[in-house]
């Protein structure tokens, strides 16, 4: 079983902050994305990383995947309130063919 | 093409009932995936299609849990004898398997079940 661990689960933050997310899993993937979600919606596709020790850039939005494609990171650079919502990653397997998601870290960023 | 489409959005019934959601995915994607999720948790993968075919079934989905794609578009998930654990959102994802493909998956916006 190919678990993701994310971290931590839960963090509120005040307007203009920057954050820093964790996605780990003991199983090396061959991609791994992140998603956002808001409340009521379906995730919303944010990224994809295929390189080990890949950097994206999305606005204010940093990702990077480890060298060794068993992790990844997300850091925002000064929230805002629209970055609220739940985080979610994923790891592809190709061999598996299956996607599994972590638990998700819910951001609240308060004005 | 709008992206995935899931229907109905919001279904409350009675614990014994039986459900049926559907899902429309993005019409050259020939994979589709039902996740449940509930409050709190990430995705939980229930099952999936390559075309019509179904391909893999979670060991957590129990045999009251059935999912079709007869003609590898559109999808049901029907739930029998539904139980208030069952009470969660269903989300429907599409994505196309062919080369250069990395795992991406394109969400419904999903159908919450309740239970009572």
């Amino acid at each position: 079983t190919q678990l993701l661990e994310q971290s931590p689960q839960f963090l509120s933050i005040q307007e203009g902050e920057n954050l820093t997310v964790y996605c780990n899993s003991s199983s090396v993937f061959s991609s791994l994305q992140w998603y956002r979600q808001e409340p009521g919606e379906g995730p919303v596709l944010l990224v994809t990383v295929v390189t080990g020790g890949e950097v994206k850039k999305l606005k204010r939005l940093t990702f990077q995947f480890g060298d060794a494609r068993k992790d990844s990171s997300l850091h925002i650079t000064a929230a805002q309130t629209g970055d609220t919502g739940l985080y979610l990653c994923s790891g592809y397997s190709g061999g598996y063919q299956k996607v599994t998601f972590g638990i998700g870290t819910k951001l609240q960023v308060i004005p | 093409d709008t992206g995935v489409s899931q229907n109905p959005r919001h279904k409350i019934t009675k614990r014994g009932q039986n459900v049926t959601f559907r899902c429309d995915p993005i019409s050259e994607h020939n994979r589709l995936y039902w996740y449940r999720q509930t409050l709190g948790q990430g995705p939980e993968f229930l099952t999936y299609f390559q075309n019509e075919a179904q391909l893999e079934k979670s060991r957590l989905l129990s045999d009251r849990f059935s999912a079709e794609r007869p003609k590898g578009s559109f999808s049901t998930l029907e739930i029998q004898r539904t139980e208030q654990g069952d009470s969660a959102m269903y989300l429907c994802a599409s994505s196309f398997r062919g080369h250069g493909n990395t795992g991406e998956l394109f969400f419904g916006e999903g159908s919450r079940l309740t239970v009572l």
